[in-house]
């Protein structure tokens, strides 16, 4: 089985800072991870995904996340916010050898003028 | 190509009446997932399907929803004795192996019940 959390249910940056949005999983067998992204009223989008290739994983809209196995982690990152990153954002993570996917809770990201 | 899509867009049913609601994922997707998102809510996982079989059913949140997917295409979620609280948003996705499990997501449906 395969969970993951998202650490902060909301966070805050100004316009032109750093964002970080944390996850942790937990699975049994060698994870595959993906972020994705909702807009207000809007489909999900994905971001970036990890499978077992590079632990640095570059995404859309300069996101970026790496995968950290010792502390099973695989928060995202980007140098400077914009106002049209605020969104939801969701963690997920799956077993290789199958297609069970688990969703994190989502992470609100809010960005200030 | 096609992606995911789920009809109807838009239902809106009375309090205790069934509703069912169809998704087709991509041709050739073997995995088929069902999520509900409330109103500023995440979301909350259903059921997922490889092929024809489901693996996990521990999302269903009562014995008034079930799922059904047949020859490992369409699917239909079928709510019994709709309640207030059923209404959301229902989202399907699909992916594929050769896609390392990304999922393609459909626009959802969006349930009322009055």
């Amino acid at each position: 089985a395969q969970s993951v959390t998202q650490l902060d249910s909301h966070v805050s940056v100004s316009e032109g800072t750093p964002v970080l949005l944390r996850c942790n999983y937990s699975s049994s067998y060698s994870p595959s991870l993906f972020w994705y992204v909702q807009h207000p009223n809007k489909g999900l989008q994905l971001l970036l995904k990890y499978t077992s290739a590079a632990t640095l994983v570059k995404g859309i809209n300069g996101f970026e996340a790496e995968f950290k196995k010792s502390e099973t982690s695989f928060h995202l990152t980007k140098p400077s916010a914009h106002m049209s990153d605020a969104a939801e954002y969701f963690c997920v993570v799956s077993a290789s050898h199958n297609n069970d996917m688990r969703f994190g809770a989502g992470t609100r990201l809010t960005v200030k003028p | 190509g096609a992606g995911v899509s789920q009809s109807p867009s838009n239902k809106v049913t009375e309090k205790g009446k069934d509703v069912e609601l169809r998704c087709d994922p991509i041709s050739g997707h073997t995995a088929l997932y069902w999520y509900r998102q409330s109103l500023g809510q995440g979301l909350e996982f259903l059921i997922y399907f490889q092929g024809n079989s489901a693996p996990d059913k521990s999302g269903l949140p009562s014995d008034r929803f079930s799922a059904e997917r047949t020859g490992g295409s369409v699917s239909t979620l079928t709510i019994q004795r709709t309640q207030q609280e059923d209404s959301a948003v229902y989202l399907c996705a699909s992916s594929s192996q050769r896609r390392d499990y990304e999922q393609y997501f459909g626009p959802g449906t969006r349930l009322t019940v009055t």
